[in-house]
């Protein structure tokens, strides 16, 4: 069975500077999908970035990056500048990439938090 | 409008009553899905529904019941809970095949308070 860990319970971070989540996950499987949400105090989950198991290149969406490191199975996500509409809880999730397997599987999530 | 719409957004209930959680998409999504949200645990997966099939429940206790009319609302029904359900119960959807799997879109959660 698949599991996803977040070792960071919460992180810190001055505006503007750069901060690094870190998650990493268990399988078997060769292909797969993994994503960053993030939920802030309004509570609804935001997609924020995704990359393919097969994709070589790490995603990129504006200030987010990941660190995609498929042999040590680590997927850490890398916000720079950050801003204090940041602040949120972020969570890693696995996903199989086969159709008809749907299920996410979610790490237990970091609270970062935004210092002015 | 974030493309999935859960109502009420809290709701406090007593171990005798019976209550329903509404969720509602408009994105042409063909899955949904119920996720629990305790403090300090992963989203645990509850149910998932298919074309309006229910294709996965999580061994979720019966006195949670889902309901899938159609592929644009889910709901679920609520009777004789324990303080121990008192969560944030979310919403999702999804493309349910094929490779326009962009993740899911999630609503802003029930805040379930069970007394």
């Amino acid at each position: 069975a698949q599991t996803v860990t977040q070792s960071q319970p919460e992180m810190s971070v001055q505006e503007a500077e750069t901060v690094t989540l870190s998650c990493t996950y268990d399988t078997s499987e060769s292909d797969y999908y993994l994503f960053w949400y993030k939920q802030p105090p309004s509570r609804q989950m935001i997609l924020v970035i995704r990359q393919e198991a097969y994709k070589q290149q790490n995603a990129t969406e504006n200030r987010f990056s990941v660190n995609f490191q498929k042999a040590a199975k680590s997927f850490s996500l890398k916000i720079s500048d950050s801003q204090l509409g940041d602040a949120a809880m972020y969570f890693c999730a696995y996903r199989s990439r086969p159709s008809g397997t749907y299920k996410y599987i979610f790490g237990t999530g970091t609270r970062l938090k935004v210092l002015a | 409008e974030t493309g999935v719409t859960q109502t009420p957004r809290h709701l406090v209930m007593g171990m005798t009553n019976k209550k329903s959680l509404k969720c509602e998409q408009h994105l042409g999504h063909n899955a949904m899905y119920w996720y629990k949200q305790s403090a300090k645990k992963p989203l645990e997966l509850m149910f998932v529904y298919n074309f309006k099939e229910q294709t996965e429940n999580n061994s979720v206790p019966s006195r949670f019941s889902p309901e899938c009319p159609n592929s644009s609302h889910l709901f679920l029904h609520l009777h004789t809970l324990q303080p121990e359900d008192s969560a944030l119960y979310l919403c999702a959807s999804s493309q349910a095949f094929g490779e326009a799997n962009y993740g899911y879109t999630f609503g802003s959660g029930t805040r379930l308070t069970v007394v």
